[in-house]
């Protein structure tokens, strides 16, 4: 089946612009994650949606950075204002998750953002 | 919170070694320990995962040990191949939590 898919897939935009990235799930996930990857670096947790559940939103940089999510279905990770240092790959995951069980994380081919 | 350390950071084998990443954690409370491969310019993908109910998993070339009373678990490759070649990601997780966290990476260069 389809897998997790991300648009667009490269966005470069001028400093201080704001810039929306979107995020499909793979169907029937009711988790979805949101991650940044400067390059060279790790995994850096932003946004967690589990369900209809309040968002777990403990990994936001600042208050630039916002998400939605509707159901179970797509995302969109929002950037305010952008700074140079919002350059970075964006990485959306989707998992299926059930009671105390731990799975899999499936994760998109990125959005990659440069703010000029 | 959780805390995961990884290393080393680069690993340079030569085609047919063997090698070994470590991961630490901190929260004893973690029993869910995924590891992911991220090519070059690629996405990140699982390759094994453990839970903390077991010592050790394999699949094929790869194998993950964990060792609870220490908090340590570790990925092996064995007869490695320049296709092996990728960053590798460990992540933990708590009973409490769904949301892993990812040590720093290694990258893993196998030499033809």
């Amino acid at each position: 089946g389809a897998g997790v898919s991300q648009s667009p897939s490269n966005k470069v935009t001028e400093k201080g612009k704001d810039v929306e990235l979107r995020c499909d799930p793979i169907s029937g996930h009711t988790a979805l994650y949101w991650y940044r990857q400067r390059l060279g670096q790790g995994l850096e947790f932003l946004i967690y949606f589990q369900g209809n559940s309040a968002p777990d939103k403990s990994g936001l940089p600042s208050d630039r950075f916002s998400a939605e999510r509707t159901g179970e279905s797509v995302s969109t990770l929002t950037i305010q204002r952008t700074q140079q240092e919002d350059s970075a790959v964006y990485l959306c995951a989707s998992s299926w998750t059930s009671g105390n069980v731990r799975n899999e994380q499936f994760f998109g081919p990125g959005t990659r953002l440069t703010v000029l | 919170g959780e805390n995961v350390e990884q290393h080393p950071s680069t690993l340079s084998v030569q085609e047919g070694d063997s090698a070994v990443i470590k991961c630490t954690y901190s929260d004893s409370a973690s029993n869910y320990f995924p590891w992911y491969k991220q090519e070059l310019g690629k996405r990140p993908q699982l390759i094994i995962d453990i839970r903390s109910n077991v010592g050790e998993k394999k699949d094929q070339r790869i194998a993950v040990t964990l060792n609870k009373t220490a908090k340590h678990f570790s990925l092996h490759i064995t007869e490695t191949q320049p296709e092996d070649s990728a960053v590798y990601f460990c992540a933990a997780l708590s009973g409490g939590s769904y949301i892993p966290t990812f040590g720093r990476g290694t990258s893993l260069i196998v030499h033809p």
